[in-house]
């Protein structure tokens, strides 16, 4: 069964802080790795897109990885700002055949000044 | 402009009434998506088309009817619903269902509550 979990299911940081949220997927065969940022009540919004042939991705002082062998993606968000009190979802699609963007449960993050 | 936007906001109606949701995209997409999410749950998806015509059902009740006009207007008719039905909806957009390294573009969302 095609499956994204990720952890921890809620985060609390200062600000300034670093923090790295984990995606692992049992999505196969996989196509590709998002990870979207969405505040609370509004639609989710991009923040990276990875192939299983790239291993990293930054987006300011947002940087995700990927491992295809293991399954395994993680977002490391640099020097915290108030502002990235979000869910993080990682979303991982099939390659074709599917439609379907299989969503993860999200972390629930909360920066605190 | 990367923008999808849905109408209204917020919506209230109750178990009788008829309401339609609507999302509007000029990005040139020609593949719409309606979501529902629940509160602290992931979206999950209800309907997909593809150039105006209706490729996924997720086996949704038909009191959810999807329509889409043209190539940049989805509607979301509702008709009868539970309070359970209650969640936020989200309209997202893509240039197509085939090319799995497209972006997709999610709008604001419409917040409904059924009374």
């Amino acid at each position: 069964k095609n499956q994204v979990e990720q952890s921890p299911q809620s985060l609390i940081i200062l600000e300034g802080k670093n923090c790295t949220l984990q995606c692992n997927y049992t999505v196969s065969p996989f196509s590709n790795l998002r990870w979207y940022k969405q505040d609370t009540g509004r639609g989710p919004v991009s923040l990276t897109i990875m192939t299983f042939s790239e291993n990293t991705k930054s987006n300011g002082r947002y940087t995700a990885t990927l491992d295809a062998d293991t399954k395994q993606s993680s977002l490391h968000i640099t020097a915290s700002q108030l502002s990235d009190s979000a869910s993080y979802i990682c979303v991982v699609r099939g390659t074709s055949g599917t439609y379907k963007y299989i969503f993860g449960t999200g972390t629930r993050l909360k920066v605190l000044a | 402009d990367t923008e999808v936007t849905q109408t209204p906001k917020h919506l209230v109606m109750g178990m009788t009434n008829k309401k339609s949701l609507k999302c509007e995209q000029h990005m040139g997409h020609r593949a719409m998506y309606w979501y529902k999410q629940k509160a602290k749950k992931p979206p999950e998806l209800m309907f997909v088309y593809s150039y105006e015509k209706l490729s996924i059902n997720e086996s949704v009740p038909s009191r959810f009817s999807p329509e889409c006009p043209n190539s940049s207007l989805l509607n979301l008719h509702l008709h009868a619903l539970q309070p359970e039905d209650s969640a936020l909806y989200l309209c997202a957009s893509s240039p197509t269902i085939g090319q799995e390294t497209y972006e997709q573009y999610f709008g604001p969302g419409t917040r409904l509550t059924v009374t």
